[in-house]
């Protein structure tokens, strides 16, 4: 099966700082998603992004699936942006089994 | 708009004792599977099913029995509990023609 990389597996900024989390995936796919878990557990989607550049906020995530890496920046980050970060990756094809990362967990600290 | 809804949302169970979480989604999503979640791990598959009558296993299926009767539910079964269970499991849905995938918000089961 396709193997996720999620990088840093932690990472604790200050409130205000930028941070980019990183996504490797072992092989082609037809489609990714950022998900955050927040300290209560749910798992909320941040972007829908096979390929390309997206923004929403202070959120942006960009696919590069040719060299099959995703990033996910977050820019003047803010306490409630601490949870886990999940990378989620499908190959279709008679495939229907998405594959999760390990995550990065971030702290945003006052 | 309720979107994905799993029952119960706590259950405490004896080893060996049979119980069955509840999924339901209200969006005519084809497509429903099964996580669970473990401490310092991401979500690993357990079953997953395409459709009404259609279901087939995902990377960790041992232990856990599901059925799609309908469209709406897709219920996961652990016939009998062991500790080895204890987790906590997420439905998931989502059409066929787009990826994004949406959430419950999931269900902690101890099994003692």
């Amino acid at each position: 099966g396709i193997q996720v990389e999620q990088s840093p597996p932690d990472l604790i900024l200050q409130e205000g700082a930028n941070s980019t989390l990183r996504c490797n995936f072992s092989d082609s796919v037809n489609n990714l998603q950022w998900f955050h878990q927040n300290p209560w557990g749910q798992l909320i989607n941040l972007f829908y992004i096979p390929s390309g550049t997206k923004q929403n906020g202070r959120l942006s995530a960009t696919t590069v699936a040719t060299e099959r890496y995703s990033l996910l920046y977050i820019s003047s980050s803010q306490t409630t942006d601490s949870g886990v970060y999940f990378c989620a990756v499908e190959r279709w094809g008679g495939y229907q089994k998405v594959t999760f990362g390990t995550g990065t967990k971030l702290q945003v600290i006052p | 708009n309720a979107g994905v809804t799993q029952t119960p949302k706590f259950q405490v169970l004896k080893t060996g004792q049979s119980m069955t979480l509840q999924c339901a989604q209200d969006m005519n999503h084809e497509y429903m599977s099964w996580y669970r979640q473990d401490p310092g791990m991401g979500l690993r598959l357990i079953h997953y099913s395409v459709g009404a009558g259609i279901t087939d296993q995902g990377e960790v299926p041992n232990g856990y029995n599901v059925s799609r009767s309908t469209t709406e539910d897709f219920p996961l079964r652990l016939l009998s509990a062991a500790p080895s269970q204890t987790s906590v499991y997420f439905c998931a849905s989502r059409t066929m023609n787009t990826g994004e995938l949406f959430f419950g918000e999931g269900s902690r089961l101890t099994v003692l």
